[in-house]
């Protein structure tokens, strides 16, 4: 398997600007995560889904970001209107809940910029 | 609420033994995880620790107390590609569902030649 994919890998933008993050997980996996990761505040867990359900949004920062899992191959974090406080590395992971050890894999993140 | 605390860094050099401890304070709780994540990385999978107990993987050894809420990761012979940040993760019943994990702030491990 190729692992949890995420694009962009990088991404600089305007404040302003609409972004959009996109994330495949690993086939089979029936959890997905959005994380951000900034040195200030480490990892944030963003959004989380269950079989392509909302979970928990209760890490969204703001209206400003939304989440949406429209199959179970494929997931999108958008954040309109952009702000330079956004600025960080976001991860998207999956994991199995069969798996005893419930490891989430994480993808290679896409680091984004705004200014 | 839900807490982790671990330590911000630890240093050591080459081929020593280092422990990195981390306590919790979550309800619902099912298990200790631990994360490594390489400076430009993705956090990768380390172990998990549902029961009390030492489970040991190779160099690396992960203990867990639930009475104490409190776990350690142990690693031993350290190499140069250790370094690295580790993070504890706290694995708990949130939103109606035992898929969620809690990460501590994590700790950088500097190995010194």
């Amino acid at each position: 398997d190729a692992g949890v994919i995420q694009s962009p890998r990088h991404e600089v933008t305007e404040m302003g600007q609409e972004v959009t993050l996109r994330c495949k997980p690993i086939s089979g996996h029936d959890y997905l995560f959005w994380y951000r990761q900034t040195m200030m505040r480490g990892l944030e867990l963003l959004i989380y889904f269950n079989n392509n359900v909302p979970i928990d949004d209760s890490g969204m920062p703001e209206d400003r970001f939304s989440a949406k899992m429209p199959n179970a191959s494929f997931s999108t974090l958008k954040i309109q209107p952009s702000e330079p406080r956004d600025s960080a590395v976001y991860f998207c992971a999956s994991s199995f809940m069969g798996q005893g050890n419930y490891e989430q894999y994480f993808g290679p993140g896409t680091r984004l910029t705004v200014t | 609420g839900q807490s982790l605390e671990q330590p911000s860094e630890v240093t050591a050099v080459e081929g020593a033994i280092v422990q990195i401890n981390c306590t919790y304070q979550t309800s619902g709780f099912y298990g200790l995880s631990w994360y490594q994540q390489h400076d430009g990385g993705a956090p990768t999978f380390l172990s998990y620790n549902a029961l009390d107990g030492l489970e040991e993987t190779g160099r690396f050894s992960s203990f867990l107390s639930r009475s104490d809420s409190y776990g350690y990761l142990l690693l031993q012979e350290l190499q140069m590609k250790d370094s690295a940040s580790y993070f504890c993760a706290v694995r708990a019943l949130l939103g109606g569902s035992q898929g969620n994990l809690i990460f501590g702030k994590g700790t950088k491990l500097s190995v010194k030649p």
